[in-house]
């Protein structure tokens, strides 16, 4: 069945340091997003990607935080100048278009920890 | 941003027994979707629910939409130990592609 891959799995990383997050979403889905978890919390909408823009983007999303699609295969999340409450789990997911039919598919996450 | 609540929060049971865990909104959501998250994993998709007052089956699941499209319950059937896990419903904000999720019932089925 197909899936969405993120590496690494974990990552601990220097407060200030910046971060980038990968993912490789399902080859035919045309929607990309992060979503993160912080331990304990709800998961939460950070930022959606269609058509190598960005579509929609939640407060959480600030000029901290960028996205990008280099390849055409790999979806990436940037996280500049982390802070310590940026640890958290990161969630890439995708679907395949504009219906919610299908709903999403998520991958198995990054681990950030901010130290 | 529309809220989900879900409850309850915790529910641990034996083996054998039926469970119903509920997702509740004072907002309309055009449609909503259930996962199961194992801990560390990303949610997996379970079922999405679109028309009020929907019925969906998957095996010893029952997902239903409430008639208002405002609330959802899921049944679960003989519980196993493998359903054990933490059950989120989800849904699109209004005009939105982003989900909202509700906090989760973690459930526990006991051997």
């Amino acid at each position: 069945e197909p899936e969405v891959t993120q590496t690494p799995s974990h990552q601990v990383t220097q407060m200030g340091q910046e971060v980038i997050l990968r993912c490789v979403p399902i080859s035919n889905h045309l929607y990309f997003y992060w979503y993160r978890q912080i331990l304990g919390q709800k998961v939460e909408f950070l930022v959606s990607f269609y058509n190598n823009e960005i579509s929609e983007k939640s407060e959480i999303f600030d000029d901290q935080f960028s996205v990008e699609r280099p390849d055409g295969s790999n979806f990436t999340l940037k996280i500049r100048s982390t802070k310590l409450e940026d640890s958290a789990m990161y969630f890439c997911a995708s679907s395949p278009g504009a219906g919610y039919a299908n709903g999403y598919t998520f991958g198995s996450g990054t681990r950030l920890t901010v130290v | 941003t529309q809220l989900l609540e879900q409850s309850p929060q915790f529910l641990s049971i034996q083996e054998g027994e039926n469970l119903t865990v509920y997702c509740n909104s004072s907002s309309v959501f055009s449609s909503l979707q259930w996962y199961r998250q194992e801990p560390g994993e990303g949610p997996v998709l379970l079922v999405t629910v679109v028309t009020g007052g929907e019925v969906k089956k998957l095996k010893r699941l029952t997902f239903q939409f409430g008639d208002a499209r405002k609330d959802s319950s899921l049944h679960i059937t003989a519980a196993q130990p493998g359903d054990t896990g933490l059950y989120l419903c989800a849904g699109p904000d209004t005009g939105r592609r982003a989900l909202t999720f509700g906090s989760g019932t973690r459930l526990q089925v006991q051997p």
